[in-house]
């Protein structure tokens, strides 16, 4: 399965700013996915990223609010914008394994996010 | 819609027993489902597939579309166990393939 980073691991942030989330794979990856859990809860898409096009959005969720570039095949960001307390979560990055063809995927180790 | 429920929040049960976290899924296509796993301050892994119909840990899980169920079972609970456990269902209804995470079941093996 691929290793996946993210960064940071953690960060408190004051409210009206922005964070950069980093998320970088070890191997080539055409699916990649940014996901939001917050505390007690479990996981909410976000949105899906692949190479060279627009990321995909799910309701809910807005461009404006949280920007995600995809330059090449094994890395990926996702920017929280404008931050307020209700950002506050766990953000993880997770890719598809193409290779089995079963759409099981494989999760980053999360960043950790308070807004103050 | 697709919705993934799994019922409790939490489960608790003695060391040997026996363990069953329940997952129901409501699809209009035909379901592929994963069990995942969290153990405490480690990421978000993989459990099972129901495709390969595999054993790990000791857990099993059966898809019975009867009765719209994935739950997951083993035997004779371990402490080591003891983690968050999330149901994952496949869903192709949009552009892109996406998982749909039931809430989680927090496992409890207690002595």
């Amino acid at each position: 399965s691929a290793v996946i980073s993210q960064k940071p691991s953690r960060d408190i942030c004051q409210r009206g700013t922005s964070l950069t989330i980093q998320c970088q794979v070890d191997s080539q990856v055409t699916m990649m996915f940014w996901y939001r859990q917050q505390p007690g809860q479990s996981l909410t898409l976000i949105a899906t990223a692949n190479q060279g096009s627009e990321a995909t959005y799910e309701s809910g969720f807005v461009i404006d609010k949280f920007p995600i570039s995809r330059p090449n095949l094994t890395f990926s960001t996702l920017t929280v914008s404008n931050m307020s307390p209700e950002d506050s979560s766990i953000y993880l990055c997770s890719v598809e394994d193409v290779r089995t063809s079963s759409y099981e995927q494989y999760f980053g180790p999360g960043t950790r996010l308070t807004v103050t | 819609a697709q919705r993934v429920t799994q019922p409790e929040k939490l489960l608790s049960v003695f060391k040997g027993a026996p363990v069953e976290l329940k997952c129901n899924y409501s699809y209009s296509g035909s379901p592929e489902l994963f069990w995942y796993v969290q153990y405490s301050r480690q990421r978000l892994q993989l459990l099972l597939r129901h495709i390969s119909r595999e054993s790990i840990k000791g857990f099993t899980a059966d898809l019975n579309k009867g009765e719209t169920s994935f739950h997951l079972k083993k035997p004779f609970a371990q402490e080591e166990d003891s983690a968050m456990y999330y149901c994952a269902l496949v869903d192709h209804t949009g552009t892109a393939s996406k998982l749909t995470f039931g809430t989680g079941t927090r496992l409890q093996v207690t002595l």
